[in-house]
């Protein structure tokens, strides 16, 4: 059974910051991975999506990359914001199709001003 | 702007009644997934639905009970058998093929009164 293991479970750094979050599976046969941004009480919102045949994504400041012989993502956040304070959630799917998404137990990021 | 609707926002059950939680997207999706999400614990996924009038237990389907009749929708309903119910209940949905990302709702958080 796939397992997602997310480190570090918190961080807090001060505005401006470089950040890197990471992420791991025990099955590193993994087949789309995606990582959410979860704020408080509310839904989750996509951030970047790595499909099987890519192994890196990029969004404005975020940058994510994945290592499918070892299973680990990192999720990089360049210049961080009090804005990106939330709970960060990668997940992946597996079994050669994009079905049944596992996902970690997130890292909750405060970002002071 | 294509979406997930996830109603009602909060729901208070009583011991021993089943709830129905609403799903409806209007993105064209053909699959549809819930999942459960309890503090300290990563979302774990209940039932999932690849085409109308088929679905299939996730990992922890014991007390709930779905249904696909129409691409659009898929209800979970929890059912009094669920012994612990409280918990933030999430609704997705994926597009076919290998190259869609999950697009979630902004849950229903259920509480046992």
């Amino acid at each position: 059974k796939q397992e997602v293991t997310q480190i570090p479970a918190a961080l807090s750094v001060p505005e401006g910051e470089n950040l890197v979050l990471n992420c791991s599976f025990t099955d590193s046969a993994i087949y789309n991975l995606q990582w959410f941004r979860q704020d408080p009480g509310k839904g989750l919102t996509s951030l970047l999506l790595i499909q099987s045949s890519q192994r890196e994504q990029t969004s404005g400041r975020l940058n994510a990359s994945l290592d499918k012989s070892s299973g680990r993502s990192t999720l990089y956040i360049a210049a961080s914001q009090p804005g990106d304070s939330a709970t960060y959630l990668c997940a992946g799917s597996g079994g050669g199709s994009n079905y049944k998404l596992t996902f970690g137990k997130g890292t909750l990021l405060t970002v002071n001003p | 702007d294509g979406g997930i609707t996830q109603s009602p926002k909060y729901l208070f059950r009583k011991e021993g009644q089943n709830v129905t939680l609403s799903c409806e997207q209007n993105l064209n999706h053909d699959a549809m997934y819930w999942y459960r999400q309890d503090p300290g614990q990563g979302l774990r996924l209940i039932y999932y639905s690849q085409i109308v009038n088929d679905f299939q237990k996730g990992d922890i389907a014991e007390g709930y009970s779905v249904s696909r009749e129409k691409k659009e929708s898929f209800p979970l309903t929890v059912t009094s058998a669920q012994k612990n119910p409280t918990a933030f209940y999430l609704c997705a949905s994926t597009g076919t093929g290998d190259n869609y990302g999950y697009t979630f709702g902004s849950g229903t958080r259920l509480t046992v009164v």
